[in-house]
Protein backbone atom coordinates (compact mmCIF):
# COMPACT_ATOMS: atom_id res chain seq x y z
CA UNK A 1 0.00 0.00 0.00
CA UNK A 2 1.13 3.38 -1.10
CA UNK A 3 2.03 5.68 1.69
CA UNK A 4 2.82 8.98 -0.10
CA UNK A 5 0.33 9.29 -3.38
CA UNK A 6 0.13 11.58 -6.31
CA UNK A 7 -2.73 10.64 -8.16
CA UNK A 8 -2.25 12.82 -11.04
CA UNK A 9 0.58 11.37 -13.34
CA UNK A 10 0.65 14.11 -15.45
CA UNK A 11 -0.81 17.72 -15.72
CA UNK A 12 -0.37 20.22 -18.47
CA UNK A 13 -0.46 23.88 -17.54
CA UNK A 14 0.19 27.00 -20.12
CA UNK A 15 2.93 29.45 -19.81
CA UNK A 16 2.67 31.65 -17.12
CA UNK A 17 -0.37 30.67 -15.29
CA UNK A 18 -0.40 28.77 -11.79
CA UNK A 19 0.66 24.74 -11.89
CA UNK A 20 -0.78 23.14 -8.55
CA UNK A 21 0.30 19.19 -8.17
CA UNK A 22 -0.72 17.44 -5.31
CA UNK A 23 0.09 14.94 -2.69
CA UNK A 24 -1.59 12.89 -0.62
CA UNK A 25 -0.22 10.77 2.77
CA UNK A 26 -1.71 7.92 4.66
CA UNK A 27 1.15 8.02 8.17
CA UNK A 28 0.06 10.64 10.90
CA UNK A 29 3.75 10.27 11.73
CA UNK A 30 5.55 11.71 8.78
CA UNK A 31 7.06 15.08 9.77
CA UNK A 32 8.94 16.34 6.81
CA UNK A 33 8.21 16.66 3.62
CA UNK A 34 9.91 17.93 0.41
CA UNK A 35 9.17 18.48 -3.18
CA UNK A 36 11.84 16.89 -5.61
CA UNK A 37 12.14 17.66 -9.74
CA UNK A 38 13.48 15.42 -12.17
CA UNK A 39 14.42 15.76 -15.69
CA UNK A 40 15.11 13.31 -17.77
CA UNK A 41 18.76 11.79 -17.54
CA UNK A 42 18.99 13.50 -14.46
CA UNK A 43 18.71 12.76 -11.08
CA UNK A 44 16.40 14.05 -8.78
CA UNK A 45 16.67 17.87 -7.70
CA UNK A 46 15.50 18.99 -4.34
CA UNK A 47 13.37 21.58 -4.97
CA UNK A 48 11.67 22.56 -1.43
CA UNK A 49 10.24 21.03 1.85
CA UNK A 50 8.35 21.65 4.86
CA UNK A 51 7.91 20.52 8.08
CA UNK A 52 4.75 19.28 10.04
CA UNK A 53 4.86 22.48 12.54
CA UNK A 54 4.12 24.94 9.49
CA UNK A 55 1.54 24.82 7.01
CA UNK A 56 3.50 27.16 4.06
CA UNK A 57 6.42 27.33 3.03
CA UNK A 58 7.67 29.60 -0.11
CA UNK A 59 10.91 29.68 -2.11
CA UNK A 60 10.44 32.30 -5.09
CA UNK A 61 8.00 30.79 -7.55
CA UNK A 62 7.29 27.94 -5.44
CA UNK A 63 5.00 27.43 -2.48
CA UNK A 64 4.52 24.46 -0.56
CA UNK A 65 0.98 23.92 1.57
CA UNK A 66 0.32 21.65 4.59
CA UNK A 67 -2.77 20.53 5.19
CA UNK A 68 -2.21 17.68 8.35
CA UNK A 69 -5.84 17.21 8.72
CA UNK A 70 -6.30 16.15 5.22
CA UNK A 71 -2.80 14.38 5.17
CA UNK A 72 -2.06 16.58 2.03
CA UNK A 73 0.00 18.69 0.40
CA UNK A 74 0.52 20.91 -2.24
CA UNK A 75 3.29 22.19 -4.55
CA UNK A 76 2.09 25.48 -6.34
CA UNK A 77 4.33 27.78 -9.58
CA UNK A 78 3.39 30.85 -9.62
CA UNK A 79 3.91 31.80 -12.53
CA UNK A 80 4.79 28.60 -14.59
CA UNK A 81 7.57 28.59 -16.92
CA UNK A 82 8.56 25.71 -20.06
CA UNK A 83 11.89 25.30 -18.13
CA UNK A 84 9.48 24.07 -15.37
CA UNK A 85 8.26 20.99 -17.48
CA UNK A 86 9.66 18.05 -15.68
CA UNK A 87 8.36 15.27 -12.83
CA UNK A 88 8.09 16.30 -9.35
CA UNK A 89 8.49 14.02 -6.68
CA UNK A 90 6.61 14.16 -3.16
CA UNK A 91 8.85 12.49 0.04
CA UNK A 92 7.61 12.44 3.02
CA UNK A 93 10.16 11.24 6.10
CA UNK A 94 8.78 9.65 9.49
CA UNK A 95 10.76 8.02 12.17
CA UNK A 96 8.54 4.76 12.91
CA UNK A 97 9.32 1.35 12.77
CA UNK A 98 12.97 0.72 11.47
CA UNK A 99 12.93 3.13 9.27
CA UNK A 100 15.42 5.82 11.32
CA UNK A 101 14.03 8.83 9.21
CA UNK A 102 13.89 7.33 5.44
CA UNK A 103 12.20 9.03 2.95
CA UNK A 104 9.47 7.34 1.36
CA UNK A 105 8.60 8.67 -2.74
CA UNK A 106 5.57 9.05 -4.68
CA UNK A 107 5.36 8.05 -7.82
CA UNK A 108 5.98 11.34 -9.44
CA UNK A 109 3.82 13.58 -11.73
CA UNK A 110 4.67 14.86 -14.87
CA UNK A 111 4.22 18.60 -15.89
CA UNK A 112 4.44 19.90 -19.06
CA UNK A 113 4.22 23.84 -19.53
CA UNK A 114 3.41 24.85 -22.96
CA UNK A 115 4.44 28.24 -24.52
CA UNK B 1 32.24 21.25 -6.36
CA UNK B 2 31.63 17.43 -7.70
CA UNK B 3 28.85 16.76 -5.48
CA UNK B 4 27.69 13.27 -5.91
CA UNK B 5 28.68 11.07 -9.32
CA UNK B 6 27.82 7.70 -10.19
CA UNK B 7 29.77 5.60 -12.80
CA UNK B 8 29.00 4.11 -15.08
CA UNK B 9 26.33 6.12 -16.38
CA UNK B 10 25.09 3.17 -18.61
CA UNK B 11 25.66 -0.42 -18.16
CA UNK B 12 24.34 -3.60 -20.02
CA UNK B 13 25.05 -7.52 -18.58
CA UNK B 14 23.60 -10.02 -18.59
CA UNK B 15 22.17 -12.87 -16.15
CA UNK B 16 23.91 -13.86 -13.60
CA UNK B 17 27.01 -11.88 -13.51
CA UNK B 18 28.48 -9.46 -10.65
CA UNK B 19 27.91 -6.21 -11.20
CA UNK B 20 29.25 -3.01 -9.14
CA UNK B 21 27.64 0.26 -9.11
CA UNK B 22 30.09 3.02 -7.85
CA UNK B 23 29.12 6.54 -6.08
CA UNK B 24 31.67 8.98 -4.79
CA UNK B 25 30.34 12.09 -3.12
CA UNK B 26 32.87 15.08 -2.29
CA UNK B 27 30.59 16.44 0.64
CA UNK B 28 31.42 14.23 3.51
CA UNK B 29 27.99 13.67 4.22
CA UNK B 30 27.29 11.34 6.92
CA UNK B 31 24.32 9.60 4.70
CA UNK B 32 24.11 7.80 1.67
CA UNK B 33 21.41 6.02 0.11
CA UNK B 34 20.85 3.81 -2.91
CA UNK B 35 17.42 3.97 -4.91
CA UNK B 36 15.90 2.13 -7.80
CA UNK B 37 13.51 3.68 -10.05
CA UNK B 38 11.06 1.60 -11.74
CA UNK B 39 8.01 2.45 -13.98
CA UNK B 40 5.02 2.90 -12.00
CA UNK B 41 7.24 2.41 -8.58
CA UNK B 42 8.74 6.05 -8.13
CA UNK B 43 12.03 5.64 -5.85
CA UNK B 44 12.42 2.57 -3.58
CA UNK B 45 15.01 2.56 -1.11
CA UNK B 46 17.32 -0.54 -1.32
CA UNK B 47 20.29 0.36 1.08
CA UNK B 48 21.37 3.50 2.60
CA UNK B 49 24.41 4.05 5.50
CA UNK B 50 24.48 6.33 8.48
CA UNK B 51 28.31 6.61 8.53
CA UNK B 52 31.39 4.36 7.30
CA UNK B 53 31.08 0.54 7.97
CA UNK B 54 26.99 1.58 9.53
CA UNK B 55 24.68 0.24 6.68
CA UNK B 56 20.97 -0.87 6.62
CA UNK B 57 18.26 -2.56 4.56
CA UNK B 58 15.71 -0.27 2.68
CA UNK B 59 12.57 -1.51 0.88
CA UNK B 60 13.90 -3.77 -1.47
CA UNK B 61 17.11 -5.04 -0.25
CA UNK B 62 16.73 -8.49 -2.02
CA UNK B 63 19.53 -9.66 -4.72
CA UNK B 64 22.09 -6.46 -3.55
CA UNK B 65 24.87 -5.41 -1.58
CA UNK B 66 26.48 -2.64 -0.14
CA UNK B 67 29.64 -1.66 1.75
CA UNK B 68 30.80 1.56 3.04
CA UNK B 69 34.68 1.32 3.76
CA UNK B 70 35.17 5.65 3.38
CA UNK B 71 32.82 7.98 4.20
CA UNK B 72 32.77 9.19 0.30
CA UNK B 73 32.36 6.22 -1.44
CA UNK B 74 29.17 3.76 -1.12
CA UNK B 75 29.40 1.05 -4.19
CA UNK B 76 25.82 -1.06 -4.70
CA UNK B 77 26.95 -4.99 -6.40
CA UNK B 78 24.33 -7.10 -7.65
CA UNK B 79 26.17 -10.53 -7.00
CA UNK B 80 23.98 -12.25 -9.92
CA UNK B 81 22.11 -10.38 -11.56
CA UNK B 82 18.35 -10.80 -12.75
CA UNK B 83 16.54 -9.46 -15.53
CA UNK B 84 14.13 -7.64 -12.23
CA UNK B 85 17.01 -5.58 -11.61
CA UNK B 86 17.30 -3.86 -15.15
CA UNK B 87 16.19 -0.06 -13.78
CA UNK B 88 17.66 3.09 -13.11
CA UNK B 89 19.34 3.42 -9.82
CA UNK B 90 20.08 6.68 -7.95
CA UNK B 91 22.82 7.43 -5.27
CA UNK B 92 22.02 10.27 -2.99
CA UNK B 93 23.75 11.78 0.14
CA UNK B 94 22.37 13.74 2.80
CA UNK B 95 24.78 15.48 5.60
CA UNK B 96 23.62 15.99 9.27
CA UNK B 97 24.96 13.82 12.36
CA UNK B 98 21.00 12.45 13.37
CA UNK B 99 18.25 10.63 11.33
CA UNK B 100 15.86 13.45 11.82
CA UNK B 101 17.56 16.17 11.28
CA UNK B 102 15.74 18.21 8.46
CA UNK B 103 18.10 18.01 5.71
CA UNK B 104 17.37 17.17 2.28
CA UNK B 105 19.04 14.16 0.40
CA UNK B 106 21.17 15.26 -3.03
CA UNK B 107 21.25 12.99 -5.93
CA UNK B 108 23.45 11.72 -8.48
CA UNK B 109 22.97 11.52 -12.24
CA UNK B 110 21.79 7.58 -12.39
CA UNK B 111 23.02 4.78 -13.55
CA UNK B 112 20.72 2.71 -16.18
CA UNK B 113 21.32 -0.70 -15.81
CA UNK B 114 20.02 -3.11 -18.67
CA UNK B 115 20.39 -7.03 -17.91
CA UNK B 116 19.83 -9.27 -20.51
Amino acid sequence: DQQVKQNSPSLSVQEGRISILNCDYTNSMFDYFLWYKKYPAEGPTFLISISSIKDKNEDGRFTVFLNKSAKHLSLHIVPSQPGDSAVYFCAARGFYGGSQGNLIFGKGTKLSVKP
Amino acid sequence: DAGITQSPRYKITETGRQVTLMCHQTWSHSYMFWYRQDLGHGLRLIYYSAAADITDKGEVPDGYVVSRSKTENFPLTLESATRSQTSVYFCASRRGQGAMRNQPQHFGDGTRLSIL
